[in-house]
């Protein structure tokens, strides 16, 4: 069956340069999540999206990260006039529902170097 | 400060061997713990989950263990085999509400040699 696909797969940048992630969560999973995650590290919670709606974006490191789901499955994370501490992995999950003990499935991740 | 710490940061096995991950953490107050499979280059794939009045929890080779009076866990990998070779990540949420306010591990590397 098909999981969580993301594209792409790795995204090399010029500082300053703007990028757009996509994340193609499972069918019918209604919640899905944005992680950022530095080599050597776990994920850090970006953003979070219940349907089309982005209940919390408390994880965003700034305005130029911007993320959105406007049709309640795809979602596109984008990162504006990126810069070098923005290289890291991008992770996408999504997961049925919004409760507590439901899994998340994991995409493979975009891996951003910004040069 | 809500902390999750693994040991051993790394570990080498052969093959067929036995091994056994830890988990400490201060998450408070405690919803679930889940132990994660990271393969290099992918995404994190979920082994268990246990609340906090579940023990024990078995999936195919690997089963964890959680104390919650301790607060600790384990997973133990059982006759290890060279697709075992990943980042093992123990994930706690605090939160009985949701699930997007996760307390990540590092994580414990595991080669599994031949």
């Amino acid at each position: 069956g098909a999981g969580v696909s993301q594209s792409p797969r790795y995204k090399v940048a010029k500082r300053g340069q703007d990028v757009a992630l996509r994340c193609d969560p499972i069918s019918g999973h209604v919640s899905l999540f944005w992680y950022q995650q530095a080599l050597g590290q776990g994920p850090e919670f970006l953003t979070y999206f219940q349907n089309e709606a982005q209940l919390d974006k408390s994880g965003l490191p700034s305005d130029r990260f911007f993320a959105e789901r406007p049709e309640g499955s795809v979602s596109t994370l984008k990162i504006q006039r990126t810069q070098q501490e923005d290289s890291a992995v991008y992770l996408c999950a999504s997961s049925l529902v919004q409760r507590a003990y439901n899994e998340q499935f994991f995409g493979p991740g975009t891996r951003l170097t910004v040069l | 400060k809500n902390q999750v710490e693994q040991s051993p940061q790394s570990l080498i096995i052969l093959e067929g061997k036995n091994c056994t991950l830890q988990c400490n953490y201060t998450v408070s107050p405690f919803s679930n713990l889940r132990w994660y499979k990271q393969d290099t280059g992918r995404g994190p794939v979920s082994l268990t989950i246990m609340t906090f009045s579940e023990n024990t929890k078995s999936n195919g080779r690997y089963t964890a263990t959680l104390d919650a009076d301790t607060k600790q866990s384990s997973l133990h990998i059982t006759a290890s085999q060279l697709s075992d070779s990943a980042s093992y990540i123990c994930v706690v949420s605090p939160n009985a509400g949701n699930n997007r306010k996760l307390i990540w591990g590092l994580g414990t590397s595991l080669a599994v040699n031949p």
